[in-house]
């Protein structure tokens, strides 16, 4: 059964900052994979997909890398903003059609001014 | 990108009472749906996967005679809480995958649900 974690559980860091957020996943055969933004009392925001076929995705400050043979990914946010703060999970989907994602616990994360 | 839509957003209930949550995809069909719960700082949990036409399939330790799913359309899913406690209060999220070769999952806007 896939099982997804995320490394650190929270972190605090001052505006500017470049980040990594860690995620690793134990069944490599996967389809895809998600990473999402949750804001408090919020539903979820889609910030990259990275297809098993692909190594890596950018948006605009946001890069997120796929390495499915170590099952690891990774969440980098270039010169972070006091509006980052949030919480990032990392979900893994299946080799299979018609699955669901499978979460992580999520990094918390705060950008302090 | 597709859209997702749930209603309620949020609902408050008395013990014992039954809820109702919808979740459509606005945009694009969807034959299957997924339904997530989150309990304050935890992760989503897949509760179900609710199939057009066939009957949902449940993970383990979800009661399918309490939290009733059916997928009403192509469009259209629904989640009752029957009986509901206050230990089911919590954030009910759905989703559904787009119909492109990626197979992005969007999600609802999730439905806050207070038993009291």
């Amino acid at each position: 059964k896939q099982e997804v974690t995320q490394i650190p559980a929270a972190l605090s860091v001052p505006e500017g900052e470049n980040l990594v957020l860690n995620c690793s996943f134990t069944d490599s055969a996967i389809y895809n994979l998600q990473w999402f933004r949750q804001d408090p009392g919020k539903g979820l925001t889609s910030l990259l997909l990275i297809q098993s076929s692909q190594r890596e995705q950018t948006s605009g400050r946001l890069n997120a890398s796929l390495d499915k043979s170590s099952g690891r990914s990774t969440l980098y946010i270039a010169a972070s903003q006091p509006g980052d703060s949030a919480t990032y999970l990392c979900a893994a989907r299946a080799n299979q059609a018609g699955t669901a994602l499978i979460f992580g616990k999520g990094t918390t994360l705060s950008v302090s001014s | 990108g597709a859209v997702v839509s749930q209603h309620p957003s949020w609902v408050i209930c008395k013990s014992g009472t039954s809820v109702k949550i919808e979740c459509r995809s606005l945009d694009f069909q969807a034959t299957t749906m997924f339904w997530y719960r989150q309990f304050p700082k935890q992760s989503l949990m897949l509760m179900a996967t609710s199939n057009e036409g066939s009957k949902a399939t449940y993970e383990q330790g979800v009661e399918k005679d309490k939290f009733l799913i059916n997928h009403a359309s192509l469009t259209l899913s629904t989640l009752t809480v029957t009986s509901a406690h206050p230990e089911d209060s919590s954030f009910y999220i759905c989703s559904a995958p787009g119909d492109s070769s990626y197979n992005e999952q969007f999600f609802g806007p999730g439905t806050r649900l207070t038993v009291l």
